[in-house]
């Protein structure tokens, strides 16, 4: 069956400017995880959503960052006022009860 | 603060060889250890995982090692082959009540030769 997907796969912006990154989980899923991978570093955890609970948003770096899941499938992470530092892979992962996870193939931001 | 370190950061094997990654963590509370591999381009894919009821998890060529007294796991994959070269993560996590959010290592580069 078809996995998670994200779009774009790849995305340049310059700096200051906004940016919407979308993800499509595996149908069924309830859980959904949004991740960043930077250059030369493990994965870190930015948010959480599991059904209709109130997401778990303590990975996000700053309030610039925010993400929102609609109808309980489609996720949305919305990076405003982008630095160069949030240069970096963001990944996308759905789960359908604990512990597997199952991970999109990113989207590659580059801010100039 | 990094809660799970993971070495080395790359290695070299010789085909038919035993690669060896090795993990420790620090927050007692992790009770799900999961091991993925990641191809360049692609998202990370679950390859193994272990809970801490076990010492020790083999599926194939790929074996899981667990010391809960020392914190520390790794992953052994025998019989290395080429195309096991990828970047292999260390993860954990806190299952019930956690939301499975996993905190990773910062990966090994494995490059197994011919």
């Amino acid at each position: 069956g078809a996995g998670v997907s994200q779009s774009p796969s790849n995305k340049v912006t310059e700096k200051g400017k906004d940016v919407e990154l979308r993800c499509d989980p595996i149908s069924g899923h309830t859980a959904l995880y949004w991740y960043r991978q930077s250059l030369g570093q493990g994965l870190e955890f930015l948010i959480y959503f599991q059904g209709n609970s109130a997401p778990d948003k303590s990975g996000l770096p700053s309030d610039r960052f925010s993400a929102e899941r609609t109808g309980g499938s489609v996720s949305t992470l919305t990076i405003q006022r982008t630095q160069q530092e949030d240069s970096a892979v963001y990944l996308c992962a759905s789960s359908p009860k604990a512990d597997t996870q199952y991970f999109g193939p990113g989207t590659r931001l580059t801010v100039l | 603060q990094q809660q799970v370190k993971q070495s080395p950061q790359s290695l070299i094997v010789q085909k038919g060889g035993i690669s060896i990654i090795n993990c420790a963590y620090e927050n007692t509370a992790f009770d799900y250890f999961p091991w993925y591999q990641q191809f360049p381009g692609k998202g990370p894919a679950l390859l193994i995982a272990i809970r801490p009821d076990v010492s020790e998890k083999k599926e194939g060529r790929f074996t899981i090692s667990f010391n809960k007294s020392a914190k520390q796991f790794s992953l052994h994959i025998m019989d290395s082959q080429p195309g096991d070269s990828a970047t292999y993560f260390c993860a954990a996590s806190k299952g019930t009540g956690g939301g499975n959010k996993l905190t990773f290592g910062t990966g090994t580069q494995l490059k197994v030769e011919l």
